[in-house]
């Protein structure tokens, strides 16, 4: 079957730096996303990788391996916004999204 | 307006009641979709439309009825739902270019679902 993990909860400080992890088993790939989704909001496009790879976007960075099958979501200079879900997908051979969980940001002062 | 608005953004219903949510999309896409999202777990596709027809249904029980009637409005018909139906409900909508792009869904906040 086709399976994304990612960790349900993680905790960092204002200032710090945090990666957030996703590995993927799925027939297929063609491409990785991810979103960020406050508490009672819509989920909004972070970012999209399909070769591997770093991609910076200002303090946010999304690497790719997909011999791995892993990702990250690198999040610097955090701040007290940036408390939300950050959920993880991957399109398959028939570019069908598979979603993840997602995984709870707490974000401390 | 702007982006895809979902209404109502809270329901309440008996098991018994008929109710319907509402989705717009200002954007222009050419394809809309509901989701499930349960607390912890992945987002559940349940329908997609592209070009206002139906492609795909993902064995979603037959109590929950969508209705696409053009490019910008899709609507979630509910009847007889059970508790275990109690989630939020997402549209999202993209535009689909036939190629291998990356196809970047833009949601609205959903409609928080409680089947009482």
């Amino acid at each position: 079957g086709q399976n994304i993990d990612q960790p349900t909860e993680m905790t960092a400080t204002e200032g710090a730096i945090v990666q957030i992890n996703c590995t993927y088993q799925t027939s297929g790939f063609n491409g990785l996303f991810w979103y960020q989704q406050h508490a009672g909001e819509a989920p909004t496009f972070l970012s999209y990788n399909v070769l591997d790879g770093l991609e910076e976007k200002g303090r946010f960075s999304s690497f790719l391996s997909r011999s791995k099958g892993y990702s990250y979501l690198l999040l610097k200079e955090l701040q007290m916004k940036d408390s939300a879900s950050y959920l993880c997908a991957v399109m398959d051979s028939n570019y069908q999204l598979i979603w993840g969980a997602g995984t709870k940001l707490i974000i401390k002062p | 307006e702007t982006g895809v608005t979902q209404t109502p953004r809270h329901l309440v219903m008996g098991m018994t009641n008929k109710k319907s949510l509402k989705c717009e999309q200002h954007l222009g896409h050419n394809a809309m979709y509901w989701y499930k999202q349960s607390a912890k777990k992945p987002l559940e596709l349940m329908f997609v439309y592209s070009l206002e027809e139906r492609v795909e249904n993902n064995s979603v029980p037959s109590r929950f009825s969508p209705e696409c009637p053009n490019s910008s409005h899709l609507f979630l018909h509910l009847h007889t739902l059970q508790p275990e139906d109690s989630a939020l409900y997402l549209c999202a909508s993209s535009q689909l270019s036939g190629g291998d792009g990356a196809n970047v869904l833009t949601f609205g906040a959903g409609s928080r679902l409680t089947v009482l």
